[in-house]
């Protein structure tokens, strides 16, 4: 069963610091995603990264994958207060009929103040 | 495109009664999925169609939930009794699938969910 790791859960930090949210998953696969939920919104697709080495950046979000360590990373810089949310790694786990079937990993619930 | 609509917004209900779910897709999309999110559990994938076809339902937690696409343009999902434990947020997504798409292919496009609450 594929199993998909978010690492903190929780993330207290303030404007203008650097941090890094860690997206461990069980078993191999070719694409992961990183999704936004703001609370009680809907998810916004954020990146989706297809091969080895991939690096995806968006104003100040990073995304990285590494698929021998089965490790994404997601680095923040210089962080603003719009930035806070909760963020979502998901795995493709079963592919069938064209269509990718995710698991998600719980979500970084990341709180950024002034 | 006006995105991934879902109906009801909000559900109230009572144990036992039935409640049906909708959702409407992104036009030329192929592929819908229903999440359910809850603190505990958070996002659980319970089924998804191509095409129109139920492709797995192996997230579907129990025989009272039953989902159907009668076209391609609307999904539900059924609960059918509800009891207190179903109370969640519950997510349509839609994708495209298959040959072509480009990069965008297969990224799933959230609707805003619907909050049930089973009392």
């Amino acid at each position: 069963e594929l199993k998909v790791e978010q690492n903190p859960l929780f993330l207290s930090m303030q404007e203008g610091k650097n941090y890094t949210i860690y997206c461990n998953y069980s078993t191999t696969s070719d694409r992961l995603y990183w999704y936004r939920q703001d609370p009680g919104k809907s998810l916004e697709s954020l990146f989706v990264l297809l091969s080895n080495g991939a690096v995806k950046q968006e104003g100040r979000l990073m995304a990285s994958l590494d698929t021998k360590a089965r490790l994404s990373t997601l680095h923040i810089t210089a962080a603003v207060h719009d930035l806070s949310a909760t963020y979502f790694c998901a795995v493709v786990s079963t592919r069938r009929g064209g269509a990718d079937g995710l698991t998600f990993g719980k979500g970084t619930h990341l709180i950024i103040q002034p | 495109d006006a995105g991934v609509i879902q109906s009801p917004r909000h559900e109230v209900t009572e144990m036992g009664q039935e409640v049906t779910l909708r959702c409407k897709p992104i036009s030329g999309h192929n592929s819908l999925f229903w999440y359910r999110q809850t603190m505990m559990r958070g996002l659980e994938l319970l089924i998804y169609f191509n095409n129109n076809v139920p492709i797995d339902d192996s997230g579907m937690p129990e025989d009272r939930f039953s989902a159907k696409m009668p076209n391609a343009s609307f999904s539900t999902l059924k609960i059918q009794p509800s009891e207190p434990r179903d109370s969640a947020v519950y997510f349509c997504a839609s994708s495209f699938g298959g040959l072509g798409g480009g990069i965008a292919k297969n990224i799933q496009y959230f609707g805003a969910g619907t909050r049930l609450s089973v009392l």
